[in-house]
């Protein structure tokens, strides 16, 4: 059974401030890494994504991911009220593309209060 | 491009009627998923579909579910004799196998009364 696991949450944090959301996986055959956020009542829509070790930047947002610890996380800088939502991890054994099935966690709630 | 469309968004069925859920993926994606969520949970793959084929259906209950992706036309999920406990948002979603992630569309909500 391939397991991915979030931190439950909730997490709250104040405007302007970074939110780290963390994700760990069973499957050390998982290649592909993704980050997908859900607002609530809404579709997940990818926000990122991830391959190799080490640190991956898009605007405010970070990925990083250890393959050694099977860690994956996502850092939120300069947190905004328009972040809060809930944020899925997903895994994925094929490198570079998605094929097959994604293995999701149950997702972290985030709230940023003004 | 209008996206990964599903329909209907919501739909209510009393216990014991059948419920089909429609998804046309993005032009050019050969390649859909269906997943289900519950209240408070992440999603549960169910079944992974190309063209007139079934991939991988390890996440389908084996009674009561069947999924089908038709040569022309949407792909629909079908559920027979449908219970309570099916109540949940059902997502389908669809890639083109080459690029990362999925793009879902914006899922059928099932009510059984």
């Amino acid at each position: 059974q391939k397991e991915v696991e979030q931190n439950s949450g909730p997490l709250s944090v104040p405007e302007g401030a970074i939110a780290s959301l963390n994700c760990t996986y069973s499957d050390r055959g998982s290649q592909s890494f993704f980050w997908y956020r859900q607002y609530s009542g809404k579709s997940p829509e990818l926000i990122m994504f991830i391959y190799s070790n080490g640190d991956k930047e898009d605007g405010r947002f970070t990925a990083q991911l250890n393959k050694a610890s099977q860690y994956v996380s996502l850092l939120i800088r300069d947190s905004q009220p328009s972040d809060s939502a809930t944020y899925l991890c997903a895994v994925n054994q094929a490198r570079g593309s998605t094929l097959g099935r994604l293995y999701f966690g149950r997702g972290t709630q985030l709230t940023v209060w003004p | 491009n209008a996206g990964v469309m599903q329909n209907p968004r919501h739909l209510v069925r009393r216990r014991g009627q059948e419920a089909r859920l429609r998804c046309s993926p993005m032009k050019g994606h050969s390649h859909v998923y269906w997943y289900r969520q519950l209240p408070e949970e992440g999603l549960k793959f169910m079944v992974y579909l190309q063209k007139e084929n079934i991939i991988d259906e390890s996440g389908m209950p084996k009674e009561r579910f069947s999924a089908e992706f038709p040569k022309e036309g949407p792909s629909i999920l079908r559920i027979q004799q449908v219970v309570r406990g099916d109540s949940a948002a059902y997502f389908c979603a669809s890639s083109a196998g080459t690029d990362p992630g999925y793009t879902f569309g914006s899922g059928t909500r099932l009510t059984v009364v």
